[in-house]
């Protein structure tokens, strides 16, 4: 059975600071390795995928890596800013028995908080 | 926007009612998803349906009842909850095949009284 672990739970930082948000699984037969973020109250905001044969995924100020063989995974936000303050999830997801459709388990999240 | 809609957002019930929710997608998709979020846990899938089939329960309890009309509708019928059932209810969707991504919809925030 996959488990999902994110650490650390919660981070506060100032306004500038580069950070990196830790995610471990483990069950390496995954598909993908996916972040959210989720404001208060709020669905989720897909940020990143990164497919199992992949390395690491950019998107502007955002940057994930996948350790497969380690079963981690981190997300690194650069130059934070306030408007960054939410939780942030990250979900591998793993093969389900035979159907195709994958299977989605969550951590916790980080819930981050960025300060002027 | 991420093209899956949930309606309503909030909604309050009591432990009698029989209520519905709705996820609507705009993708194209052929998967659909209904997960829980509580407070203090992670989420949890409840319900999968692939190609409008039910492919996958979560051990949930039998007063959450899915429906899945076509392809693009996922409803959850909810009758006689109890406190404990409320939560963020998330429904998502995906092209079904293992690699591809989940898109997830706003939300219904359920409070039983």
């Amino acid at each position: 059975k996959q488990e999902v672990t994110q650490i650390p739970a919660a981070l506060s930082v100032p306004e500038g600071e580069n950070l990196v948000l830790n995610c471990s699984f483990t069950d390496s037969a995954i598909y993908n390795l996916q972040w959210f973020r989720q404001d208060p109250g709020k669905g989720l905001t897909s940020l990143l995928l990164i497919q199992s044969s992949q390395r690491e995924q950019t998107s502007g100020r955002l940057n994930a890596s996948l350790d497969k063989s380690s079963g981690r995974s981190t997300l690194y936000i650069a130059a934070s800013q306030p408007g960054d303050s939410a939780t942030y999830l990250c979900a591998a997801k793993s093969f389900s028995g035979g159907t195709s459709y994958g299977k989605l388990t969550f951590g916790q999240g980080t819930i981050l908080t960025v300060h002027p | 926007e991420t093209g899956v809609t949930q309606t309503p957002r909030h909604l309050v019930m009591g432990m009698t009612n029989k209520k519905s929710l709705k996820c609507e997608q705009h993708l194209g998709h052929n998967a659909m998803y209904w997960y829980k979020q509580s407070a203090k846990k992670p989420l949890e899938l409840m319900f999968v349906y692939s190609l409008e089939e039910r492919v996958e329960n979560n051990s949930v309890p039998s007063r959450f009842s899915p429906e899945c009309p076509n392809s693009s509708h996922l409803f959850l019928h909810l009758h006689t909850l109890q406190p404990e059932d409320s939560a963020l209810y998330l429904c998502a969707s995906s092209q079904g095949q293992g690699s591809s991504e989940q898109y997830f919809g706003p939300g219904t925030r359920l409070t039983v009284t």
